[in-house]
């Protein structure tokens, strides 16, 4: 059975520029969450996707956007990037909404 | 509000020491579910456990084992004769089932040395 996988793992950019991050989710899980973790904190819920409809959303401004496509992965795209946007940004996949979610290893971005 | 305490940044401990791991949380709700989480320096997130709040039979799996107690709003994680391995930032976190999603809300985090 496969993990969750996310791609890149590391990623510098910018200030004002846009990224686009990926996640492919565990065979058999549909519902996909996003999380943004900065430096000694602990994981911060951006939202979720459930059947490629967004389920619920953080405290995050408009320019977090998200997809999910048919086979269940999903991106993640933040456009005009701030210095505070640099992170650690954690996909994780379930088999509903409610059910447990497994992380991938994480994408880390660094905004300069 | 809904919210997860874990009062204990750091922990140092010796190996083959027992360690507990606290965890406070905040909830409205009255159907939500609680996770312990492990992060090595890799940065994976690992699933350790999930509870609802309904059950609050104590848990074991070969050395952690969980007490959670709904009168005190705890779910603390304890780790019999802890090994290097252990070593991690260990989260605990909750979900509510009334947010319909699944959300996860983090602790800080307990940052745990285990030394030689």
């Amino acid at each position: 059975e496969t993990g969750v996988t996310q791609s890149p793992t590391h990623l510098i950019k910018t200030r004002g520029q846009q990224v686009t991050l990926r996640c492919s989710s565990q065979s058999g899980h549909n519902t996909v969450s996003w999380y943004q973790q900065a430096l000694g904190q602990g994981p911060q819920f951006i939202f979720q996707y459930y059947r490629e409809e967004e389920n619920g959303r953080g405290n995050f401004p408009p320019r977090f956007s998200g997809l999910q496509f048919p086979n269940y992965s999903s991106e993640l795209n933040v456009n005009a990037l701030e210095l505070d946007d640099s992170a650690l940004y954690l996909c994780a996949s379930s088999s509903s909404m409610m059910e447990t979610q497994y992380f991938g290893p994480g994408t880390r971005l660094l905004v300069l | 509000a809904q919210k997860v305490t874990q009062a204990q940044t750091e922990i140092s401990v010796v190996e083959k020491e027992d360690v507990t791991l606290d965890c406070v949380y905040e909830t409205r709700d009255t159907t939500y579910y609680l996770f312990w989480y492990k992060q090595p320096p890799s940065g994976e997130l690992v699933f350790l456990i999930r509870r609802n709040s309904f059950d609050e039979q104590n848990e074991i799996s070969g050395r952690y084992s969980w007490n959670f107690q709904k009168s005190t709003s705890s779910f603390n994680f304890t780790i019999t004769a802890s090994q290097v391995v252990d070593s991690a930032v260990y989260f605990c976190a909750l979900s509510e089932a009334q947010s319909n999603t699944g959300k996860l809300i983090f602790g800080q985090g307990t940052t745990l040395q285990v030394k030689p």
